[in-house]
């Protein structure tokens, strides 16, 4: 079946710091995979996607690669802000489009 | 602007009463989606609708019903059925079913009394 594992949270960093977010995901044929971003009370937005191997989405200072040898898309960012703390979702569609997502990462940047 | 709203940001209710949550897109979309997110969990998807007077159950469908007679809405019934209805209640579309990225509303959070 598919499934995607992220990282428990939270995740407390300081500014400036580097951030990592691990997934991994489970899927049968050949999934896109997403990171969305969810600020308190909102909903989910669309932060970056990869729809094949070796794929890099990236936004906002954020990146991922799609690493089909390793079932993975870990969430990077070289230096994080205060602004940036969310809590983040990885997720999968596979065919017809159904969505799987991770439990989410909470994330806290602290000045 | 282009996008999804859901109202009432907030709803309460009292056991027993069926609430409808309301979901209206003017992005033109096709499919439209409704997940249930609880604390400290992931979406779970409840209801999905493919285009106009079609919809489909999710994972845990039990509980709630839908309705898709215009393209742009696509309300959420949370009935008495629904063991354990409080959570926070997002609604999505996308351009098709067959398009692989979803679009979120700002959610809609249900607490029964």
């Amino acid at each position: 079946g598919n499934s995607v594992t992220q990282m428990e949270g939270p995740v407390t960093l300081s500014e400036e710091a580097f951030l990592t977010i691990n997934c991994t995901y489970t899927a049968t044929g050949y999934p896109s995979l997403f990171w969305y971003v969810q600020y308190p009370g909102e909903g989910l937005q669309l932060l970056l996607k990869a729809t094949k191997a070796d794929d890099k989405g990236s936004n906002k200072g954020f990146e991922a690669t799609y690493r089909k040898e390793t079932t993975s898309f870990h969430l990077e960012k070289g230096s994080v802000q205060v602004s940036d703390s969310a809590v983040y979702f990885c997720a999968l569609s596979a065919s017809g489009n159904q969505f799987y997502f991770g439990t989410g990462t909470s994330l806290t940047v602290i000045p | 602007d282009g996008g999804i709203t859901q109202s009432p940001k907030y709803l309460f209710r009292k056991e027993g009463q069926n609430v409808t949550l309301s979901c209206e897109q003017n992005l033109n979309h096709d499919a439209m989606y409704w997940y249930r997110q609880d604390p400290g969990q992931g979406l779970r998807l409840i209801y999905y609708s493919q285009i106009v007077n079609d919809f489909q159950k999710g994972d845990i469908a039990e509980g709630y019903s839908v309705s898709r007679e215009k393209k742009e809405s696509f309300p959420l019934t949370v009935t008495s059925a629904q063991k354990n209805p409080t959570a926070f209640y997002l609604c999505a579309s996308s351009i098709t079913w067959l398009t692989d990225t979803q679009y979120f509303g700002p959610g809609t959070r249900l607490t029964v009394l």
